[in-house]
């Protein structure tokens, strides 16, 4: 059975850090492309962020480039999102993904709320 | 990164079918025949209903269809039940390795 569990959330003030992970079974984790979307409370999916299977290609919506970094390790079967500067906006549940074949996300973990404020 | 374009939401009487629409533009709805949806339960994740723009994942009930044409997706629930009261989202790739969601989609049964 496949597995994502996230954890690391949390509050944290404006500027902060915060390490999110995803611990992954159930599947070869280094053979996915893994994704992060998050969700404002109330709001829509937003993607935020994608590592390939190696780690070697990451890419970024407009929203966190800059501030938040993707990896992973493959030997623990685990990715994470490093988030700087964090901002008020970045106030959302945090949910790993699985990427599949033709890019859809076949598997997702719980979520994780990350709240920023002062 | 725009977000594509859903109608906030949708409503249908129990048996009768409902479609949703999903409009992007020829950089990513138009442009990918990898047009997702997703189906969320209230404080529980997203769960995959279509990929590739019509298929069904395996266990996902045949009352689930979808489409496309130019630049809007469309998802069909058919026999509409009490149990699909919940919102959904489409996705789609948006080039450079970046995806994009819908706003949402609340389905309301009457």
């Amino acid at each position: 059975e496949v597995q994502l569990l996230e954890s690391g959330g949390g509050s944290i003030q404006p500027g902060g850090s915060l390490r999110l992970s995803c611990a992954a079974s159930g599947f070869t984790f280094s053979d996915w492309t893994m994704t992060w979307v998050r969700q404002a409370p109330g709001k829509g999916l937003e993607w935020v962020s994608a590592i390939s299977s190696s780690g070697a290609a990451t890419f970024y919506a407009d929203s966190v480039k800059g501030r938040f970094t993707i990896s992973r390790d493959n030997s623990k079967d685990t990715l994470y999102l490093q988030m700087n500067s964090l901002r008020a906006d970045d106030t959302a549940v945090y949910f790993c993904a699985k990427d599949n074949w033709s890019s859809e996300f076949d598997y997702w973990g719980q979520g994780n709320l990350v709240t920023v404020s002062s | 990164q725009s977000v594509l374009t859903q109608p906030a939401a949708v409503s249908g009487s129990l048996g009768q079918s409902i479609t949703i629409s999903c409009t992007g533009t020829s950089r990513d709805v138009g442009n990918y025949n990898q047009v997702s949806w997703y189906q969320q339960l209230p404080g529980k994740a997203p769960q995959l209903i279509i990929y590739e723009v019509t298929k069904r994942p395996s266990g996902v009930s045949s009352r689930f269809s979808a489409s496309k044409s130019g630049n809007t997706a469309s998802l069909t629930i058919s026999g509409l039940q009490a149990e699909d009261e919940v919102n959904y989202y489409c996705c789609s790739p948006a080039g450079l390795n970046t995806w994009v969601f819908g706003g949402g989609t609340k389905v309301t049964v009457l």
